[in-house]
């Protein structure tokens, strides 16, 4: 079954609008998360990663996590049409040297201007 | 410039036949992936390898196998192809929590 959750599956915004995207892991060993970005036709991009508890912020995008419920959601704030793509979020259970990244099936955000 | 070079770009094979996939990393990583992405899939795990000669099975392993021959170089065989091994597949190299750096890609029909 598939492990890393992502909801929802599709989502359209206006163009300066707000993305919110979620992650949800059912594997309670997950330590850490990761967000990529995957335009069409292109091979994914890291965006951004968090394995603290609590608010990441890098320019437009921001991150929460609740390690508790092995919650993610990742939001786009001034949505632009170049947001445009498939946001994939993926988590690992295994620290250290050993990773091992499992993905969820993406959340598919278009930008209309 | 560190980077995961894929090869071929494009590949047509007939059912029944071998193919190999080719990866090839100067991150200098110790951890190398195979995925493959599918749609209404996501990107699902085929192989990994921790290091030169080891290989581990990911969650789709079957159908395939795999080769670390070196810290740089990472295949993935498909000993007998299949129509339903048509797809999109990635490489990618990591390590620990760093980012983890993926290939161009690789487009496989099987007919």
């Amino acid at each position: 079954q598939q492990k890393v959750q992502q909801s929802p599956e599709s989502l359209i915004v206006p163009e300066g609008g707000m993305a919110s995207l979620n992650c949800t892991s059912s594997d309670r060993n997950v330590d850490y998360f990761w967000w990529y970005r995957q335009h069409s036709g292109k091979s994914p991009k890291m965006l951004m990663s968090i394995f603290s508890n609590g608010e990441k912020e890098e320019g437009r995008f921001t991150v929460h996590l609740n390690k508790a419920s092995l919650h993610t959601s990742l939001h786009i704030r001034d949505s632009q049409p170049s947001d445009s793509a498939l946001y994939l979020c993926a988590a690992s259970s295994q620290g250290g040297s050993n990773a091992k990244l499992t993905f969820g099936k993406g959340t598919k955000l278009s930008v209309k201007s | 410039e560190a980077a995961v070079t894929q090869s071929p770009r494009n590949k047509v094979a007939v059912t029944g036949g071998k193919v190999t996939l080719s990866c090839n990393q100067t991150n200098n990583h110790n951890n190398m992936y195979w995925y493959r992405q599918d749609t209404g899939h996501g990107l699902r795990l085929i192989h990994y390898s921790y290091g030169a000669g080891s290989t581990e099975k990911g969650d789709i392993p079957d159908g395939y196998k795999a080769s670390r021959p070196s810290q740089e170089n990472f295949s993935l065989i498909l000993e007998l192809a299949t129509p339903s091994q048509t797809s999109v597949y990635f490489c990618a190299s990591g390590e620990g929590y760093s980012d983890y750096t993926f290939g161009s890609g690789t487009r496989l029909l099987v007919i």
